[in-house]
């Protein structure tokens, strides 16, 4: 069935540095995808969609220059955290959806965040 | 915007036993309904859904969940629980006009006692 995987599934940065995580549809093609942040004992909360071949869609609150996202081709986001602080440290999580079937959405692993 | 509230971040039930999870959403129009499963290590995994028509779901693995309007719920349930139900559960809900952007509850771990 349709999968979507992220890398990678946890990561540890310095503070300052920049981190980028990818999430890829492996066998369909995903024109739009979505990445989410769920903080300890919180919701998974929508930050952006994710267009192929054209900006990022942000979620109000969402800083879009600290949170870049690209979706250069049709199997592949990517979320780069820049200059990463402590209270960046979450569980990202994408999604992508499978036109082919019915619009149904597929889910990635998650990656943990943790800067130090 | 959409919210959704799952009461108990963690339940716990001996197998055999009933699960019921916890769903409320707050919508002036109904919206779709999901409930996602989330093993450790591992993505999330779609149990059920509820888009139109019958207001009880059957999902995989045994579970169910019914939709009410009136209490704006969408519980969760298993007859029976099983060892390997043991995982972390999300109620979520999309509008009807944007499918593909979910707002999910805060999620429900269930503990299964042997």
């Amino acid at each position: 069935g349709a999968v979507v995987s992220q890398h990678p599934s946890r990561v540890i940065c310095k503070s300052g540095t920049s981190v980028k995580i990818e999430c890829r549809s492996l066998d369909f093609q995903a024109t739009t995808m979505f990445w989410y942040r769920q903080f300890p004992k919180q919701s998974l909360m929508l930050m952006a969609t994710s267009n192929e071949g054209s900006k990022a869609t942000y979620e109000q609150g969402v800083e879009k220059d600290k949170f870049l996202i690209n979706h250069a081709s049709l199997t592949l986001s990517t979320l780069t955290v820049t200059s990463a602080h402590p209270e960046d440290s979450s569980f990202y999580i994408c999604s992508a959806s499978h036109g082919g079937t019915g619009n149904t959405i597929y889910f990635g692993e998650g990656s943990w965040l943790t800067v130090v | 915007a959409q919210s959704v509230t799952q009461l108990g971040s963690h339940v716990s039930v001996s197998e055999g036993a009933l699960v019921l999870l916890r769903c409320n959403y707050s919508s002036s129009v109904p919206p779709y309904l999901f409930w996602y499963v989330q093993y450790p290590n591992q993505g999330l995994q779609l149990l059920l859904k509820y888009t139109t028509g019958a207001t009880l779901v059957k999902g995989i693995n045994g579970f169910e969940a019914e939709f009410k309007k009136s209490e704006t719920s969408f519980h969760l349930t298993k007859p029976s629980a099983h060892m390997s139900d043991a995982a972390e559960y999300f109620c979520a809900v999309s509008d009807r006009g944007n499918f593909n952007k979910f707002y999910f509850g805060s999620g429900t771990k269930l503990n299964v006692k042997p």
